[in-house]
């Protein structure tokens, strides 16, 4: 069974510091699919990048970076330069290919990010 | 409208009242999902609609019913609910049910079962 563990619950910075969010998934599939996404204080769920796993290129959009790692199981996530805005819930998500059988999303457990003036 | 909408955004209802959840999506996409958000689990998947046939179910109680009339609109009826019940319900649709699309969200209905 797939699994997503970010063992963050909470982390505290002051504007313009850099923060790294961990995630480390759990699948037997060689394909699957893994997802960042941000929840702020008003509820809906923002999507932030899709990774495949044949993909190990890291990203880089704006001030947001990720790592994938397939040989530690991890699909890291740091905000450079922090700034208020990005107060809010990061999840990380897996989907395994399961062909036509639909898109069932697995998610952690969340880690709160909370940026202080 | 675009994205995803949700109505009502809260509703208090009691244990013996039927309610229902609306969920609208303004994207084009095919797919639709309902997922359970409370305070002590993570995000939990209930249903999954694929061209508005029903793909997954993930446990959930008889007290949940969804209804897909067409790909663009999804609902929740919700009937003898229990307090745990209590969470915020997001809706989701992504282009297709294949597991490389991403999902997009609502803003999610915050239900409190008195």
């Amino acid at each position: 069974a797939q699994k997503v563990t970010q063992a963050q619950t909470e982390i505290s910075v002051v504007e313009k510091e850099d923060v790294t969010l961990d995630c480390v998934y759990e699948t037997r599939d060689t394909t699957y699919y893994l997802f960042w996404y941000k929840q702020p204080p008003s509820g809906e769920l923002v999507f932030l990048i899709r990774r495949n796993s044949f993909d190990e290129q890291n990203e880089i959009s704006g001030r947001y970076s990720w790592n994938f790692q397939k040989s530690t199981s991890s699909f890291n996530f740091t905000i450079t330069a922090s700034q208020v805005v990005d107060s809010a819930v990061y999840f990380c998500a897996l989907s395994e290919e399961r062909g036509a059988a639909g898109n069932k999303l697995t998610f952690g457990g969340g880690t709160r990010v909370l940026v202080k003036p | 409208e675009t994205g995803v909408t949700q109505t009502p955004r809260h509703l208090v209802m009691g244990m013996t009242n039927k309610k229902s959840l609306k969920c609208e999506q303004h994207l084009g996409h095919n797919a639709m999902y309902w997922y359970k958000q409370s305070a002590k689990k993570p995000l939990e998947l209930m249903f999954v609609y694929n061209f508005k046939e029903q793909t997954e179910n993930n446990s959930v109680p008889s007290r949940f019913s969804p209804e897909c009339p067409n790909s663009s609109h999804l609902f929740l009826h919700l009937h003898t609910l229990q307090p745990e019940d209590s969470a915020l319900y997001l809706c989701a649709s992504s282009h297709g049910g294949l597991p490389s699309y991403e999902q997009y969200f609502g803003p999610g209905t915050r239900l409190t079962v008195t």
